[in-house]
């Protein structure tokens, strides 16, 4: 079965700072992972997803993550917080083989101060 | 381009009552998905329809159902209201093609409070 863990409902960044936002997941087959953005009010946005080819994947942004099978992780990455990246970071896992239902975490509020 | 629609934006209903909840997906988009996200649980995979068949199904009880139309559009019904099915209620769409790495793409969702 598969499950996702966000380590921190809540990360407080300085504008310019490095954000980094924490996902371990766990699978029994190689597994798709996903991140997703909320923006108060919203629904989901796709920020980037792994799908077993570049191991460092790029996405909208300037978020990036890195899937390290080691370490069970696919941590979130942007070098220079904005304001506008304060919203609501969701990671998700869908097991190859599965039931094409994605598992999300409880999500990641990412706080930005000025 | 129109993204996913939903309505309504927000919704008040009594325990006990039904209700029911609209969902359009991007034109092309075959595959429907509905969640629950509860206050500080993330979202909870509820339904999963595709060409007009239910696909898959969470661990919710029989009072959550819901249909597809020919159109793809979806409904969500909830039966017999109780306090702890306040919550934000998302669709989302895709392709259909199946594939696990299918992008979802989602709507603004509908705010459910029950009193």
């Amino acid at each position: 079965a598969q499950s996702v863990t966000q380590l921190g409902s809540h990360v407080s960044v300085s504008e310019g700072a490095l954000v980094l936002l924490r996902c371990n997941y766990s699978s029994s087959v190689p597994p798709y992972l996903f991140w997703y953005v909320q923006y108060p009010n919203q629904g989901l946005q796709l920020l980037l997803k792994y799908t077993s080819a570049a191991t460092l994947v790029k996405g909208i942004n300037g978020f990036e993550a890195e899937f390290k099978k080691s370490e069970t992780s696919f941590h979130l990455t942007k070098p220079s917080a904005h304001m506008s990246d304060a919203a609501e970071y969701f990671c998700a896992v869908s097991e190859s083989g599965g039931s094409y239902i994605p598992t999300f975490g409880r999500g990641t509020s990412l706080i930005v101060h000025p | 381009e129109a993204g996913v629609t939903q309505s309504p934006t927000h919704l008040i209903k009594t325990r006990g009552q039904q209700v029911t909840l609209r969902c359009s997906p991007i034109s092309g988009h075959t595959s429907v998905y509905w969640y629950q996200q509860a206050l500080g649980l993330g979202l909870q995979f509820l339904l999963w329809y595709d060409e007009g068949e239910e696909r898959n199904r969470g661990n919710f009880p029989p009072r959550f159902s819901g249909r597809q139309f020919p159109n793809y559009s979806s409904e969500l019904n909830v039966n017999a209201l109780e306090l702890e099915d306040s919550a934000l209620y998302l669709c989302a769409s895709s392709p259909g093609t199946g594939r696990l790495t299918d992008t979802q793409y989602f709507g603004p969702g509908t705010r459910l409070t029950v009193l």
